[in-house]
């Protein structure tokens, strides 16, 4: 499985838009792009994912750029609540093993 | 139950003994993981279990863990002789075949060798 380089940690401000980016430059044609989160005292909690497509769920967006060697998650309107370690995975469709690396600890101000 | 129940929530054990770990997956999910989060640190995959098959143990750390799954329904992970660095807390995961998006984590079991 491909590697994946995130920020180690980023802040923005209560009611903005949260951008969290990730390189993934030696991901393979049939990678996904998976972000999972993991809040204070819990254990990690599905976001989102994409193959090559943009795509947008009730809680975030993902956008992959052209090449697929990168991609952001979108918090559209930050809370509290999304204080959080956001950590970015690339397999295929068909492994079962999450590999989680060290993530971007997401601070949200009020 | 609705979620992944791990139990206990907290253990604390004395350096040497032996601890059971409990994970009750989501009813029908045939996947389960057991991952290790030692303070500050990221999350450790330590073996995976699909149905029937061979399960996949080449994240356990020593022979001092092992894990076992009845069927499609609860997973123990035991540790023989604990040690310090084993203080940590354990997280199960549960998922339907290859759905990598349908993880769902329990809260975990917090150990602390003393």
């Amino acid at each position: 499985d491909a590697k994946t380089t995130q920020p180690t940690s980023m802040d923005c401000a209560e009611g903005r838009a949260a951008n969290l980016p990730c390189n993934h430059s030696t991901i393979s044609g049939n990678e996904y792009v998976y972000w999972y989160r993991q809040i204070h005292s819990q254990g990690p909690q599905y976001i989102i994912h994409g193959l090559k497509n943009n795509e947008t769920n009730e809680m975030a967006s993902l956008i992959i750029t052209e090449d697929r060697k990168s991609s952001t998650l979108i918090l559209p309107h930050a809370t509290l609540r999304d204080t959080a370690v956001y950590y970015c995975i690339v397999l295929t469709d068909s492994s079962y093993k999450l590999i989680f690396g060290s993530g971007t600890r997401l601070l949200v101000r009020p | 139950g609705a979620g992944v129940s791990q139990s206990p929530s907290n253990k604390v054990t004395e350096k040497g003994k032996d601890v059971e770990l409990r994970c009750d997956p989501i009813s029908g999910h045939t996947a389960l993981y057991w991952y290790r989060q030692r303070l500050g640190q990221g999350l450790e995959f330590l073996i995976y279990f699909q149905g029937n098959s061979a399960p996949d143990k080449s994240g356990l750390p020593s022979d001092r863990f092992s894990a076992e799954r009845t069927g499609e329904s609860v997973s123990t992970l035991t540790i023989q002789r604990t040690q310090q660095e084993d203080s940590a807390v354990y997280l199960c995961a549960s998922s339907f075949f290859r759905e990598n998006y349908g993880y769902t984590f329990g809260s975990g079991t917090r150990l602390t060798v003393v």
